[in-house]
């Protein structure tokens, strides 16, 4: 059973435009969301988390939106460049106290077009 | 400083050897995961240490796979008895103790391709 879900599976995005991916989770434990970056060949990197406890969170061109009444996070890309072009995943987990166990989205591929 | 290493980065192997995968986390770091990656998917979670606590074993997908870690620091993840569908990218992550023990730091994994 997939944990988190993820959407849509590939993206493409003209430069300079707003790229959108979303996820939705139903276990109701779960207190930390981040967002991965992957290049290929490499493995991925954190590029921002949120907590419930906040709505939005904002760095840079990467924005973390969270409803957690509906139990869903999106990231949003402003600006998008070529650079950003990568595979993208959220995951969540329930936290330290509960074995630190992360569960990940089945990824975005995102292509930005110069 | 150094960040996480995996070796070998490619291994190609028959159907029905045994292999093992090699994890060095960042110095310090209590925590290590194990991920599996397949083309087209997410990470699916094997296994996780913590520090001396007996490791979460409840990802690995069957008996042929197993995990140790020596003294802390470096892990090494085994399949015996490999089958195609075990070929993959096997991911490995740590993270450091207290307040950021949310972040992973992940190596640059290690593509297993079974023949």
């Amino acid at each position: 059973q997939q944990q988190v879900k993820q959407s849509p599976q590939s993206l493409i995005v003209q430069k300079g435009g707003i790229s959108i991916i979303n996820c939705a989770y139903e276990n109701t434990a779960f207190d930390y969301f981040p967002w991965y970056q992957q290049f290929p060949g490499k493995g991925p990197a954190l590029l921002i988390a949120i907590r419930p406890d906040v709505s939005e969170k904002k760095e840079g061109r990467f924005t973390i939106s969270f409803n957690k009444s509906a139990k869903q996070f999106s990231l949003h890309i402003m600006d998008s460049q070529p650079g950003d072009s990568a595979t993208y995943f959220c995951a969540a987990s329930p936290g330290v106290n509960t074995g630190n166990q992360f569960y990940f989205g089945t990824g975005t591929s995102l292509t930005v077009i110069p | 400083g150094a960040g996480v290493s995996q070796s070998p980065s490619n291994k190609v192997t028959e159907k029905g050897k045994d292999v093992e995968l090699r994890c060095d986390p960042i110095s310090g770091h209590t925590a290590l995961y194990w991920y599996r990656q397949s083309l087209g998917q997410g990470l699916e979670f094997l296994i996780y240490f913590q520090g001396n606590s007996a490791p979460d074993k409840s990802g690995l997908p069957s008996d042929r796979f197993s995990a140790e870690r020596t003294g802390g620091s470096v892990s090494t993840l085994t399949i015996q008895r490999t089958q195609q569908e075990d070929s993959a990218v096997y991911l490995c992550a740590s993270s450091p103790t207290g307040a950021s023990s949310y972040e992973q730091y992940f190596g640059p994994g290690t593509r297993l391709t079974v023949t």
